[in-house]
């Protein structure tokens, strides 16, 4: 079955630090990973994909996300954080055999001005 | 213009009540799913629906019941209300394909007292 955990249930960064959001994942097959933001009282918005090719992959509002096959992580990360950042961040995995979508249970990101 | 959307955006209702929540989406898409997200935000998937065939049923209760009546609806019927039953109830739609990302509606928040 496949898995996924965010370790961190709240993140504090200052306003204008970098940020890392953590994220492992477990799987059989070939990995197909994402990561949403949610704001409050909203749906969740896609932030990024990996499937294949370049470990380090360029989102929405400057977010990146590095993967790395040994450590079975998806790290997200942002250079600067801004104060909008503040969110509910969840990660999420999808095996290559069928169309589930499995989330983790998210992290809250406070960024403080 | 909205992608997916699903209404009532609240819902409050009496235990052993049957309510209904609505879901369309604009996108084209071929799958759609429903979601629950209980109050520690925890998101686990109830159903998905392919091309208004059911494809995974994720051992929800049977008082709980998916209609597709084409690819752009998918609804949901809840028989029996209980209290546990008071989460947010996220539609999502996305193309077929381990890498197409999901897309959110704003949420169904029920409330049964």
């Amino acid at each position: 079955a496949q898995s996924v955990a965010q370790p961190e249930d709240q993140v504090n960064v200052a306003e204008g630090n970098p940020l890392t959001v953590k994220c492992t994942y477990s799987v059989s097959g070939n990995p197909y990973l994402f990561w949403y933001v949610q704001y409050p009282n909203r749906g969740l918005q896609f932030l990024l994909k990996y499937i294949t090719g370049d470990n380090l992959v360029k989102g929405s509002y400057g977010f990146e996300a590095e993967f790395n096959k040994s450590q079975t992580s998806f790290h997200l990360k942002k250079p600067s954080a801004l104060v909008s950042d503040s969110a509910l961040y969840f990660c999420a995995v999808r095996d290559d055999a069928g169309n589930m979508l499995t989330f983790g249970g998210g992290t809250r990101l406070m960024v403080k001005p | 213009d909205t992608a997916v959307s699903q209404t009532p955006k609240y819902l409050v209702t009496q235990m052993g009540n049957d309510k209904s929540i609505k879901c369309e989406q604009n996108l084209g898409h071929d799958t759609m799913y429903w979601y629950k997200q209980d109050s520690k935000k925890f998101l686990k998937i109830m159903f998905s629906y392919n091309n208004k065939e059911l494809i995974i049923n994720e051992t929800v209760p049977n008082r709980f019941s998916p209609k597709s009546p084409d690819k752009a609806h998918l609804n949901l019927h809840i028989n029996s209300l209980e209290l546990g039953d008071s989460a947010v109830y996220f539609c999502a739609s996305s193309q077929q394909g381990q890498n197409s990302p999901l897309h959110f509606g704003n949420g169904t928040r029920l409330t049964v007292t």
